[in-house]
């Protein structure tokens, strides 16, 4: 993988559903992985900032975890709620440089 | 509050013309970027800057030109000869450029530039 994918590119669930998408980035040279939440309207916010293998980071009813070796991480929501509604976006940067590279997000409506 | 400010928030402009996009920020960060954004891309990397006085051009910077004079202010100039100049841009902020690495970036909440 040279860029960074995310899948589904759009979801729609129930309130109470809990749901999850896929971040897939190089693996090579990997350094740390973003996750952004992104609320229309509003700047996008940091959720979590991952870099070791395996790590796990939960925020609230917001989990994620990061498998470095093979390129991914997963991004739960548990019981999604309306106010979860927005753009996850994810971005992965290398060793050997500071950019970031931004996959195209999963935006997720969420329906009372 | 810190935070980082982006003005104004919706611009027209007719091409042709040279635009000038803010970026305020008050958050003693000493590294910033500015980000586009179009339909079904990723945010792409216009240029960026480490610390004051010092810029880098980013993945896209053809038809863009920067200045860092302050600490606090990034403002971006989309020039007559970028091609396609409408988009949405978005400014970010970071304690460095190593160090947003691993801590994260905060972003402004974007100028949407239309040229007509």
């Amino acid at each position: 993988i040279l860029n960074v994918e995310q899948s589904p590119q759009s979801l729609h669930v129930q309130e109470g559903d809990s749901t999850n998408f896929t971040c897939s980035f190089p693996s090579s040279n990997f350094y740390a992985l973003h996750w952004y939440r992104w609320e229309t309207a509003k700047s996008p916010e940091a959720l979590f900032v991952m870099t070791l293998n395996g790590d796990e980071k939960k925020k609230g009813r917001i989990s994620a975890t990061l498998n470095t070796k093979e390129g991914y991480s997963y991004l739960y929501i548990k019981g999604s709620q309306p106010e979860d509604s927005a753009t996850y976006l994810c971005a992965s940067v290398s060793y050997n440089t500071d950019k970031l590279i931004f996959g195209t997000g999963t935006r997720l409506q969420v329906f009372p | 509050d810190g935070g980082i400010t982006q003005s104004p928030k919706y611009l027209f402009r007719k091409e042709g013309q040279n635009v000038t996009l803010s970026c305020e920020q008050n958050l003693n960060h000493d590294a910033m970027y500015w980000y586009r954004q179009d339909p079904g891309q990723g945010l792409r990397l216009i240029y960026y800057s480490q610390i004051v006085n010092d810029f880098q051009k980013g993945d896209i910077a053809e038809g863009y030109s920067v200045s860092r004079e302050k600490k606090e202010s990034f403002p971006l100039t989309v020039t007559s000869a970028q091609k396609n100049p409408t988009a949405f841009y978005l400014c970010a902020s970071s304690i460095g450029s190593a160090g947003g690495k691993a801590a994260g970036y905060t972003f402004g909440s974007g100028t949407r530039l239309t040229v007509v």
